[in-house]
């Protein structure tokens, strides 16, 4: 099973910054976040990952609590292309496959 | 572009027919993944390789399922007596052995249908 939790759905304004949240209450120490999304029929585009601190590259910053608890993907300047369904995975401890969950649906609106 | 690559991109077969997909990772790397994805669903993790030994196979990779790397470069999926629920996307990705952590990279899939 998915060890994340993500809200179903959201929706964000062209332009705007989209702000993806993600609960991962039982992470271990060892345990990476992953950010995937995947717009309709393609496969999964791989974004960012972090482990303890806040992590930012081209695409998204990735925003880590202390407890590491619980994580945000930010996307600065939400455009169209950016309607995708978003996975928030957690991955590590010896396992090297991705287990996704349903993820979240974000619709970027003009 | 050397990104994943995936052949065929659709595949239409009538049940009880065999099929074979082929997935080609990104040079150097030297882990394979095959994943499935059903409408509405996340990717489902099916095997992986590293190199060409096959090391870990999910309990959704029945017997009719089987997956080869032979030289440790392009991989194979083969599906024996389809069935109408083996109708999905098939998704391969690769990665980079690392230390730490390896991110995976996938193709763009093949959409398997069961007639």
């Amino acid at each position: 099973d998915a060890k994340t939790t993500q809200p179903p759905s959201m929706d964000c304004a062209e332009g705007r910054a989209a702000n993806l949240p993600c609960n991962h209450s039982t992470i271990s120490g060892n345990e990476y976040v992953y950010w995937y999304r995947q717009i309709h029929s393609q496969g999964p585009q791989y974004i960012i990952h972090g482990l303890k601190n806040n992590e930012t590259n081209e695409m998204a910053s990735l925003i880590i609590t202390e407890d590491r608890k619980s994580s945000t993907l930010i996307l600065p300047h939400a455009t169209l292309r950016d309607t995708a369904v978003y996975y928030c995975i957690v991955r590590g401890g010896g396992s090297e496959k991705l287990v996704f969950g349903k993820g979240m649906k974000l619709t970027v609106n003009p | 572009d050397t990104g994943v690559s995936q052949d065929p991109r659709h595949k239409i077969t009538k049940r009880g027919q065999n099929v074979t997909f082929r997935c080609d990772p990104i040079s150097e790397h030297n882990r394979l993944y095959w994943y499935r994805q059903t409408l509405g669903q996340g990717p489902e993790f099916l095997t992986y390789f590293q190199n060409e030994a096959q090391l870990e196979k999910s309990r959704l990779l029945s017997d009719r399922f089987s997956a080869e790397r032979p030289k440790g470069s392009f991989s194979t999926l083969e599906i024996q007596r389809t069935e109408q629920g083996d109708s999905a996307m098939y998704l391969c990705a690769s990665s980079l052995q690392a230390i730490s952590t390896d991110t995976q990279y996938f193709g763009p899939g093949t959409r398997l249908t069961v007639l």
